[in-house]
């Protein structure tokens, strides 16, 4: 079955502990991206890629890094130099960038910073 | 500023009745929308789109009208069923093919 997974679905963390939020698609799809998702608000880009070991800044990519050396995987790493991390994230994919091309998610992690 | 609103955070329906969800959005450049569905803890999965070339676009029980004198779009969902009960997103596509997201409307199908 072709799909987007992420994991885990919950996530619970120390403050000042960098974490790493995995996200794996075999849809061949060349874009990847990662959203953050708060109650009541719509989903804001952290960070995204068009290729293989190329990606671009969202909205809100303070506090977040990335990596894309392959194209199945986009790992977002939370730093503790993010603020506010408690967070729903949301990673996605589609075939490509500069199109009309529909995105694909995954089913979330749910991170919690205590 | 939100570039794409929706300004009711819930709508109750009765089953079998239609279901209209809102959506403006204030940038007169964006000339594609999509309409997503989301279930709690999932992420959200596409329902429908519609190019600003078009008025209407019909999908089974789902129809997105686009008014863009207006800038305003809605979704239709006829007749509403149990399982349409979701968070549904309005998105617009910005001139670098990004997606700007609504925050969001809460349906919920009465039975």
């Amino acid at each position: 079955d072709g799909g987007i997974t992420q994991s885990p679905k919950y996530l619970f963390r120390k403050e000042g502990q960098n974490v790493t939020l995995s996200c794996e698609q075999n849809l061949n799809h060349d874009a990847m991206y990662w959203y953050r998702q708060d109650p009541g608000q719509g989903l804001r880009l952290i960070y995204y890629s068009q290729i293989v070991n190329d990606f671009q800044k969202g909205d809100i990519a303070e506090g977040y890094s990335v990596s894309r050396e392959k194209k199945e995987s986009f790992p977002l790493t939370v730093t503790s130099a993010q603020k506010n991390p408690t967070a729903f994230y949301l990673c996605a994919s589609s075939i490509a960038t500069g199109g009309r091309y529909e995105q694909y998610f995954g089913p979330g992690t749910r991170l919690t910073v205590t | 500023d939100q570039q794409v609103k929706q300004n009711s955070p819930s709508l109750s329906v009765q089953e079998g009745r239609i279901s209209i969800l809102n959506c403006d959005y204030t940038n007169s450049m964006f000339d594609y929308f999509l309409w997503y569905k989301k279930y709690p803890a999932e992420g959200p999965t596409f329902l429908i789109s519609i190019s600003s070339i078009k008025d209407k676009n019909e999908d089974g029980r789902f129809t997105v009208f686009l008014n863009k004198s207006a800038k305003h779009l809605s979704l239709h969902i006829v007749p509403s069923q149990p399982g349409d009960s979701a968070v549904y997103f309005c998105a617009a596509m910005d001139s670098n093919y990004q997606l700007i997201w609504g925050a969001g409307t809460k349906l919920i199908i009465k039975p």
